[in-house]
């Protein structure tokens, strides 16, 4: 069954620093999203994309956030200046169409980025 | 607000039924969901409703909505060991983008 994968699993990084997370949707889905749940805490929505562009993004997603697809199979959260509060678990999720059957997102199993 | 509101702990005995609850706020949502979450790992959907249905059942899992209230239940019959984990209501908002607003979570744990 396809499935939504993420790398890495775990990243650590210092403060400051550039970062990357990476994320395969399901091949065919056509909308990306990105999630971050803070240790303990509720899952929030950061951005959602499509027909490579972003669609919607929320207040948590400033100009230190950025997503791309660079090519027909990944897509991409980078965070270019890492603070200590953007210590998280970032899920990727996609979804088919604005037809598919209820909505579903399907979730990648996420990546623990801890910013030391 | 945007807050989807649940109960933070509860705590069965197996073999009793689990029901937890969920406040949301957008009643022009189409689809709510329960996702169910085990320790260091990811997401995964239980079940969805959809906003004109009152109820549905799914083996072990029966949903309830309320959509007068905003309110939204998943009850689990039988509670198993297995099913202690972190469990979030969501629901699908935005014309377009349907990106979900999840509720803060309930941790169940299932006593022996």
């Amino acid at each position: 069954e396809p499935e939504v994968t993420q790398t890495p699993s775990h990243q650590v990084t210092q403060m400051g620093q550039e970062v990357i997370l990476r994320c395969v949707p399901i091949s065919n889905h056509l909308y990306f999203y990105w999630y971050r749940q803070i240790l303990g805490q509720k899952v929030e929505f950061l951005v959602s994309f499509y027909n490579n562009e972003i669609s919607e993004k929320s207040e948590i997603f400033d100009d230190q956030f950025s997503v791309e697809r660079p090519d027909g199979s990944n897509f991409t959260l980078k965070i270019r200046s890492t603070k200590l509060e953007d210590s998280a678990m970032y899920f990727c999720a996609s979804r088919p169409t604005a037809l598919a059957t209820y909505n579903e997102q399907f979730f990648g199993p996420g990546t623990r980025l801890t910013v030391l | 607000g945007e807050d989807v509101e649940q109960s933070l702990f509860l705590s069965v005995r197996e073999g009793d039924s689990s029901v937890i609850n969920c406040t949301y706020t957008d009643s022009s949502s189409t689809y709510l969901y329960w996702y169910k979450q085990e320790p260091g790992a990811g997401l995964q959907l239980l079940t969805y409703i959809f906003s004109n249905m009152d109820m549905k059942q799914d083996q072990r899992l029966t949903v309830l909505l309320n959509k007068k209230d905003k309110h939204l239940s998943l009850r689990i019959a039988d509670t198993q060991t297995g099913d202690s984990a972190i469990y979030f209501c969501a629901e699908s908002r935005g014309s377009g983008t349907y990106k979900y607003i999840f509720g803060t979570g309930t941790r169940l744990k299932v006593l022996a």
